[in-house]
């Protein structure tokens, strides 16, 4: 059964200053890895994915994830945080051998960006 | 880019009455739409998965005489909450498959249901 956990209910960092929100996964076959981003009452946007190659994955906004298979993990990071990042961000996966199934999704990490 | 529709945004509903969600693709063909619920502060859960011209297949646990979800064209999946109850009150998003090499999932912004 694929899984994932993303630990941390809510990270909290001052502007200016790194962020990681961390994601670890489970699948029986090869992962296909999202990271979505939802704003209070809003659906969810995109920011990036992971398929195959480079194990960072640069996305929108300035965003970027990287794939780590030994720990099973595709942390989310961005080198300067900004206070309109403060969001509810999303891991997802799916089983990359198991065409048309659905993400499965973390819980969730609220990132709460302080000016 | 892909956008998917969905409406309402948001409706408000007496106990005992059904409320229909609709779900478009608005510029690509969607043969796979997946419906998801979402509780206050927590995360996405898959309800059913609703394939073009065929019956959907609902997760364990999730009522499909309760959430009727229809899938009559390649644009358009529709998910009812008949005879819906306070506790049906949720955030409920769709999502459309885009297939092809590089395949993409795309989001309605969701509906916020609200029953009385």
């Amino acid at each position: 059964a694929q899984s994932v956990a993303q630990p941390e209910d809510q990270v909290n960092v001052a502007e200016g200053n790194p962020l990681t929100v961390k994601c670890t996964y489970s699948v029986s076959g090869n992962p296909y890895l999202f990271w979505y981003v939802q704003y209070p009452n809003r659906g969810l946007q995109f920011l990036l994915k992971y398929i195959t190659g480079d194990n960072l994955v640069k996305g929108s906004y300035g965003f970027e994830a990287e794939f780590n298979k030994s720990q099973t993990s595709f942390h989310l990071k961005k080198p300067s945080a900004l206070v309109s990042d403060s969001a509810l961000y999303f891991c997802a996966v799916r089983d990359l051998n198991q065409a048309g199934t659905a993400l499965i999704f973390g819980k969730g990490t609220t990132l709460s960006v302080s000016s | 880019g892909a956008v998917v529709s969905q409406h309402p945004s948001w409706v408000i509903c007496k106990s005992g009455t059904s409320v229909k969600i609709e779900c478009r693709s608005l510029d690509f063909q969607a043969t796979t739409m997946f419906w998801y619920r979402q509780f206050p502060k927590q995360s996405l859960m898959l309800m059913a998965t609703s394939n073009e011209g065929s019956k959907a297949t609902y997760e364990q646990g999730v009522e499909k005489d309760k959430f009727l979800i229809n899938h009559a064209s390649l644009t358009l999946s529709t998910l009812t909450v008949t005879s819906a109850h306070p506790e049906d009150s949720s955030f409920y998003i769709c999502s459309a498959r885009l297939q092809g090499l590089n395949e993409k999932l795309f989001f309605g912004s969701g509906t916020q249901l609200s029953v009385l």
